[in-house]
This record gives structure tokens, sequence and C-alpha cells, in this order.
């Protein structure tokens, strides 16, 4: 069976450190990924997504980055954090078009 | 551009009365919806999808909901709440061909005992 592992649980970082979160899927190949920022414990805001190794579709111009170096393994960064970038952190799977997305447990980083 | 919208924060209901959440949609072309649940600090689980076929799709831990194409609807049903239920429940939407999965804000439920 599939399974996704997000790590960190939860992360303070202060401002104008780097960050990484790793996201990696096991038990599917050429996954679509996807990481979405939740603020407030509300909405979702998907910040982006790959359909392959190197593809990375961008949503919305922001301080971060995501890289896919492996087939199942996904990567989001920044180089410097902004309090702004204070959220909940989920990373999530799914196949082809009309199938669900399989999510993480998220991260929860705190910009201090 | 695909959307969802979920009109209402929070739905208050007695525990064993039903339950409706409320999605709308906007879409180019056929729609696949899904309905997801969050409970504090987790990840979101997965609870149904329509893809085709019969309007009426029912789900895990009792729920159903019901696709209505002509209002643009996907309603999120289940006939008798318990308080379990108590959660952060969301609607999506993916057109055909397209790999953005779009999310709606998300309803709170609140089940009183």
């Amino acid at each position: 069976s599939q399974t996704i592992h997000q790590w960190p649980a939860t992360l303070v970082q202060p401002v104008g450190s780097p960050l990484s979160l790793e996201c990696t899927v096991e038990g599917t190949s050429n996954p679509n990924l996807y990481w979405y920022r939740q603020a407030a414990g509300r909405g979702l805001q998907l910040l982006f997504y790959s359909v392959g190794i190197g593809q990375i579709s961008s949503e919305v111009p922001q301080n971060l980055s995501a890289s896919r170096p492996q087939d199942r393994q996904f990567i989001l960064s920044s180089k410097k954090l902004l309090l702004s970038d204070s959220g909940f952190y989920l990373c999530a799977w799914g196949g082809q078009f009309n199938t669900e997305a399989f999510f993480g447990q998220g991260t929860r980083l705190t910009v201090v | 551009a695909q959307s969802v919208a979920q009109p209402e924060d929070q739905v208050n209901v007695a525990e064993g009365n039903p339950l409706t959440v409320k999605c709308t949609y906007s879409v180019s072309g056929n729609p696949y919806l899904f309905w997801y649940v969050q409970y504090p600090n987790r990840g979101l689980q997965f609870l149904l999808k329509y893809i085709t076929g019969d309007n009426l799709v029912k789900g895990s831990y009792g729920f159903e909901a019901e696709f209505n194409k002509s209002q643009t609807s996907f309603h999120l049903k289940k006939p008798s709440a318990l308080v379990s239920d108590s959660a952060l429940y969301f609607c999506a939407v993916r057109g055909y061909g397209n790999n953005r999965l779009a999310f709606g804000k998300g309803n709170q439920v609140v089940v009183i005992p």
C-alpha cells in the first residue's frame, strides 16, 4: 500500500533562517506531488505541484521554492524565512485526474 | 480556472440530527469532486469522491454526497451526526486534464451533545 511521510511534525525557526521540509511517498511510482499551506487552521493554498522529476509548477509568487530530485521525493525550501511563512504545511500525492490526493500529517512551522 | 465555494464558516448541529455541509464549484468541463475531513493538527483524510455515474456517492463513516450538475453543487450529508464528527471539512475539485486540486476554505462542523 501507498504511504506518505512528511517531517518534521513541528519546527520553530528564526526569521532569516533557511528552511527545508521533506516529503516522501512509498508504494507508488510517478505520483503527482503537491505542497499546500494552511493558515490559521482554515483554507488550503496550493503552493507547488509536480508531475515528474524536476518538473515544478508554482502557484503563487512567494518566499518559497520546491524541488523534486527523485520520483517520490518532494522538498519545500526557503533561503530566508519571513514571519509570514508561519503556517501548517501539507504534502500530498495523487494519481491521475480522477483519483483522490493523499495527505501527509503536516508540519507546523512557526517563524519567530 | 477551477474553484470551490463553501459558503458557511461553521455548521452547528445537535447530535443525532442530519448534517449538511454545502459546496459549490466552478470548473471547465466535467468535474472530479472530493470531500476531506481534518482533525486538529492533522493531515486531511479522504471521505468520498464523485467521478461519474450515480449522483449520490457514499463514503467513509456514514457520509454521502450528492452531485448536482445544474446547480454545480456537491453537498456533503450524514443522516445522523455524532459528536466525533466535529472537525473541519473541505470540498475540492479538479477539472478533467488538470493536475491542480483546488480546495474550498473549509467548514467547521460542531456537533453538540
